[in-house]
């Protein structure tokens, strides 16, 4: 079973620049999750999709960071201009449905990642 | 608000001894998962605990979650160096369905 894509790798830009990361979920995953992870931290949710739908996108900077998912399945997150402190590893999840039950959270799915420089 | 706090933040050990950490929490969790994320890794689900009580063990490690709901421990017997990385829990508050990480336990293991 194939993970979660994402791409880039790597990207370096220099500041009040737009740079766009892009995200394949592990498929039949409806759940979607991007996440920011500041070198040292842990991983903080940016913003989660249920199919196309956004779910929770309180902690997404919305003046800058955007977001979309638009068939439910691929999705990009943008950001644009991009500030020194945005540097950072944007994180991918997946998840079959993403709602909690009396058993618990599902399991997500993390990608590789995207390590984004900004100077 | 919901404080949540991992410990100890860095740990380093000798191959072969034992390595415990702890996620504590100022109120009640409705379940706790633990995550490792290797060096320039991404994290990777380990466990699941939902019941109060309940311990689960992997091979060498073993899960712990209070009767309380709110703290939970992950014990790792006679470490090797493949358990290097950094052990996050994450967790739900009652009624709620979004995941947060703590910040990590950060696992160095000599050889």
């Amino acid at each position: 079973e194939a993970g979660v894509a994402q791409s880039p790798r790597y990207k370096i830009i220099e500041k009040r620049q737009s740079v766009a990361f892009w995200c394949n979920p592990i498929s039949g995953h409806a759940t979607l999750y991007w996440y920011q992870q500041i070198l040292g931290q842990g991983p903080k949710l940016l913003i989660q999709f249920q199919n196309n739908g956004v779910v929770d996108d309180s902690q997404l900077p919305k003046d800058r960071f955007s977001a979309e998912r638009l068939k439910g399945v691929d999705s990009t997150l943008k950001i644009q201009p991009a500030k020194l402190e945005d540097s950072a590893v944007y994180l991918c999840a997946s998840s079959l449905g993403g709602f909690s039950t009396g058993l618990g959270q599902e399991t997500q799915y993390f990608g590789p990642g995207t390590r984004l420089l900004v100077l | 608000g919901q404080q949540v706090m991992q410990i100890p933040q860095y740990q380093h050990v000798q191959e072969g001894e034992d390595f415990t950490t702890y996620c504590n929490s100022s109120t009640t969790l409705s379940n706790i998962q633990w995550y490792k994320q290797r060096p320039g890794g991404h994290p990777v689900f380990l466990i699941q605990l939902v019941k109060s009580g309940e311990v689960k063990k992997q091979k060498r490690l073993t899960f712990q979650f209070g009767e309380a709901k709110k703290n939970s421990s992950l014990h790792i017997t006679a470490t090797q160096t493949t358990d290097v990385g950094t052990y996050f829990c994450t967790y739900s508050g009652a009624g709620s369905y979004q995941l947060t990480f703590g910040k990590g336990t950060k696992l160095s293991v000599i050889p």
